[in-house]
């Protein structure tokens, strides 16, 4: 089952303003990750915030994480029209004896109009 | 150029028909997985494995199985292919298996309809 859930499901915004994706999951997490998928193509990892992070950045991106509230956003500053993509989110949880399980979002289509 | 590879990168199969999707990767990382991405489903994970030697069962298994025999290649075989199974096939690799602080680094997928 999913464990994170994006919204909105589609956005489409103009060149030079801000996106905003949004992440909402259901347990307790060890770390939150964005992804993002060019049409045809595999995902490529973006960034990575853990539990006890708040914010975090990487160039034009920035991850909020709001541990009490379980969610998280993705902000991307000034968009470009390359940056139409899909971005998924995925959470890292505890599974049990030792193990990890990794689940993903099923994704915001991001369309940028130049 | 250091990553996943996969095979084929499409392919139209008859239902009931046996198919291998090859993955390797030449990072040396210890976990592998398999997914399939359906429009409006997101990625589903199928099978992985922590290390060579160990696989997994994922959230969707059913009709699918992998092997591990070296830490490079993970294969997935479809038994006996049905048309529910007409999905894009990602492989994908971590450099940490059981681990809190996985980043998956993943191939460019396989198309795979069946009739």
């Amino acid at each position: 089952s999913q464990q994170g859930e994006e919204d909105p499901q589609a956005l489409s915004i103009q060149e030079g303003e801000n996106a905003t994706m949004n992440c909402s999951y259901k347990t307790s997490i060890n770390n939150l990750q964005w992804y993002r998928q060019n049409s045809g193509r595999g995902l490529v990892h973006l960034i990575l915030i853990r539990s006890n992070e708040r914010e975090k950045h990487s160039g034009r991106l920035r991850v909020t994480l709001d541990t009490s509230k379980k969610s998280s956003s993705l902000l991307i500053t000034a968009s470009r029209a390359a940056d139409t993509a899909s971005y998924f989110c995925a959470t890292i949880a505890y599974s049990g004896a030792g193990s990890y399980q990794l689940t993903f979002g099923k994704g915001t289509k991001l369309s940028v109009i130049p | 150029i250091a990553g996943i590879t996969q095979a084929p990168t499409s392919q139209i199969l008859a239902a009931g028909r046996r198919m291998t999707l090859r993955c390797t990767q030449d990072m040396r990382h210890n976990a592998m997985y398999w997914y399939r991405q359906d429009l409006g489903l997101g990625l589903r994970l199928i099978h992985y494995s922590n290390t060579a030697g160990t696989t997994g069962k994922g959230e969707v298994p059913d009709g699918y199985s992998v092997s591990r025999a070296n830490t490079d290649d993970f294969p997935l075989t479809l038994a006996s292919a049905v048309p529910s199974q007409t999905s894009v096939y990602f492989c994908a690799s971590s450099e940490a298996g059981a681990s809190g602080a996985n980043v998956l680094t993943f191939g460019a997928g396989s198309r795979l309809t069946v009739l």
